[in-house]
């Protein structure tokens, strides 16, 4: 079965530099591929969108790229401020009719 | 004007009871979603509702039982609650397609105790 492993636990990183995390797969290569902040007490919020045939999408600070050699997608943030504290999590789709399947969590420190 | 919105919040409880959870959104989306997210934080999707017809089912006890009146509502009824079941559940939506964003709920903490 599908295996989804985002590439630590916690990260803790001093302000002002780039925050990059990481989210591996096995099999066969997810046709999307989602990044979402989920902040303690509450939902999720959507963050970026890559679909397999692309190799970088951009949103501000925010940078995600798809590898499917690799099998893996990185999500970096750049200039990172202590805002950006919170846990974030990948998750795959395999096509437009297929569930959501997400990782995990990379909880994410930013120190002043 | 909140999004998808799911009551109660909190929900503690002791084992063997029935509970709901409710869950609305205002965003005309088609899609509805129920996720558990356990202590290990692992978000995994239970359930998933197109325009009232459940179109996921993932592999959970049936004693778990959504229902959805209508595209904007798709509560949560569980049946003789068990240790196992304490998890945040969250209520979620997307628009035409899965591809789209997922609006998720601020979530629904249950406790059996």
């Amino acid at each position: 079965s599908q295996k989804i492993e985002q590439n630590s636990e916690a990260l803790n990183i001093q302000e002002g530099k780039t925050a990059t995390l990481t989210c591996n797969y096995t099999n066969y290569s997810p046709a999307y591929l989602q990044w979402y902040r989920q902040d303690p007490g509450r939902g999720p919020v959507f963050l970026l969108l890559i679909r397999e045939n692309e190799k970088e999408k951009r949103k501000e600070r925010l940078k995600v790229t798809f590898d499917t050699t690799l099998k893996q997608s990185l999500f970096h943030i750049t200039a990172s401020q202590p805002a950006d504290s919170a846990t974030y999590l990948c998750a795959l789709q395999y096509s437009s009719a297929s569930k959501i399947i997400f990782g995990s969590g990379t909880r994410l420190s930013i120190r002043p | 004007d909140t999004a998808v919105s799911q009551t109660p919040k909190y929900l503690v409880t002791q084992m063997g009871n029935d509970k709901s959870i409710k869950c609305e959104q205002n965003l005309g989306h088609d899609t509805m979603y129920w996720y558990k997210q356990d202590s290990k934080k692992f978000l995994k999707i239970m359930f998933s509702y197109n325009n009232k017809e459940l179109i996921i089912n993932e592999t959970v006890p049936n004693r778990f039982s959504p229902k959805s009146p209508d595209k904007a509502h798709l509560n949560l009824h569980i049946n003789s609650l068990e240790l196992g079941d304490s998890a945040v559940y969250f209520c979620a939506s997307s628009g035409t397609g899965q591809t789209d964003t997922q609006y998720f709920g601020p979530g629904t903490r249950l406790t059996v105790l």
